[in-house]
Parts: C-alpha cells; sequence; structure tokens
C-alpha cells in the first residue's frame, strides 16, 4: 500500500523557517517524481513545487519562488521542503502527493500537515 | 482567485446525474489533455478520481466520467449516492512555467 506521512508543521512567526518532510513507503520511491501541494483553510488545493525522481528538475509556483527549497533523500524514501521567511498567507495544511509516471497529476497523497504562520 | 473556475456548488437527488465544469485558458486546459479530478470529504486529503481528461484510476467508481470541450473541462456523477457528497477539485497542466493549476473547487450536495 502505497503511504506518503508528512511531518514537521506547526506554528511559527512570520518571518520564521520551518522544514517540512514527506516519509514515503510501499512503492519504490526512487522511480517517482513528489510534489507539494498546499490548502489554505477554506480554501482549494495549491500546487507549490515538484521534483523529479532523480532530483533533476525541481519547479516552484511563483508565490514561494525563492522562499521555498524542495530536495529528496532516495536513499532515506523522504523529501523535504525547507520554507523560510514565511508570511500569514503560507498558513495552510500541506500535502505530498505522488507524481504520476507522466507528473501531470497526484495518484497518491498523505495526510497533510498544518502550518500556522501567525504572531 | 484560482486559475480554473468552478461552480461553488452543485446539487442532486440520489439516482440523478449532475455535471461540474472547470473553465480555464488556451494555456492550460485548452492546450494540453491532462486534467485530473479530485475529491475531498471532510477533513481527509484529496483523492485522485479523474485522470488525463477521462481515465480511471484502479478503484474508483465508473460513475464518475470526465470530458473537456475548448478551455473547459466537465466531471459528471452518474447515479448520484449520498456518499458522492464532498468537495471537488478540477487541475490541469499549464505548461513548464506554471505547471500545475487547481480549480476553487465545487461542493457537491446530495439532497
Amino acid at each position: 500500500e502505497v503511504q506518503l506521512v508528512e511531518s514537521g508543521g506547526g506554528l511559527v512567526q512570520p518571518g520564521g523557517s520551518l522544514r517540512l518532510s514527506c516519509a514515503a513507503s510501499g512503492f519504490t520511491f526512487s522511480s517517482y517524481s513528489i510534489n507539494w501541494v498546499r490548502q489554505a483553510p477554506g480554501k482549494g488545493p495549491e500546487w507549490v513545487s515538484y521534483i523529479t525522481s532523480t532530483s533533476g528538475t525541481i519547479y516552484y509556483a511563483d508565490s514561494v519562488k525563492g522562499r521555498f527549497t524542495t530536495s529528496r533523500d532516495n536513499a532515506k524514501n523522504s523529501v523535504y521542503l525547507q520554507m523560510n521567511s514565511l508570511r500569514a498567507e503560507d498558513t495552510a495544511v500541506y500535502y505530498c502527493a505522488r507524481g504520476s509516471r507522466g507528473g501531470y497529476y497526484f495518484d497518491n497523497w498523505g495526510q497533510g500537515t498544518l502550518v500556522t504562520v501567525s504572531s | 482567485q484560482s486559475a480554473l473556475t468552478q461552480p461553488a456548488s452543485v446539487s442532486g437527488s440520489p439516482g440523478q446525474s449532475i455535471t461540474i465544469s472547470c473553465t480555464g485558458t488556451s494555456s492550460d486546459v485548452g492546450s494540453y489533455d491532462l486534467v485530473s479530478w479530485y475529491q475531498q470529504l471532510p477533513g481527509k486529503a484529496p483523492k485522485l478520481m479523474i485522470y488525463e481528461v477521462n481515465k480511471w484510476p484502479s478503484g474508483v467508481s465508473n460513475r464518475f466520467s470526465g470530458s473537456k470541450s475548448g478551455n473547459t473541462a466537465s466531471l459528471t456523477i452518474s447515479g448520484l449516492q449520498a456518499e458522492d457528497e464532498a468537495d471537488y477539485y478540477c487541475c490541469s497542466y499549464a505548461g513548464s512555467s506554471t505547471f500545475m493549476v487547481f480549480g476553487g473547487g465545487t461542493k457537491l450536495t446530495v439532497l
């Protein structure tokens, strides 16, 4: 069974930093791209970042470019989202989602981790 | 404001069919057959229901179907059941610079 488990969320002050982790199991992790998708309270999902299986290509949404960094460790079956210079509008549940073989849809999602940016 | 436009709500009675629209532009929905649909139950993560406009993932009921015409994609749910009551989101590939865009979501109420 495919499992994605996010961790690392919490309350952080504006301007602060947080590092999210996504631990994967139940599939050949090194063969799949992974995405970060966030969902602000009462809003629709927003794609945040994409990383290919080999980390050869990484994309970011304009809203986080220059502040967030995505990385992965295939030996640990994990993906990370380093979030710096956090703003109130970054408050959301952050999901990691497995990319399809072609990369253009999200076939499995984690349960999400809540990030709250507030003073 | 979301990149793709969906109606805020739709409703239907058990057994009926409903259709949810998802309107984008020639830069996303209109250019690629890479529209996907997700169902989200309260407090849960989204679940893939349709991919590449009209394909079913394993385990998803064929009561759910997708289509696309021009810049608008649609999700149709036939034979509505109480368990279908949820929020539904469309998503489209939008090229390598924007990558993926979502709709704002549609709340389905089964009367």
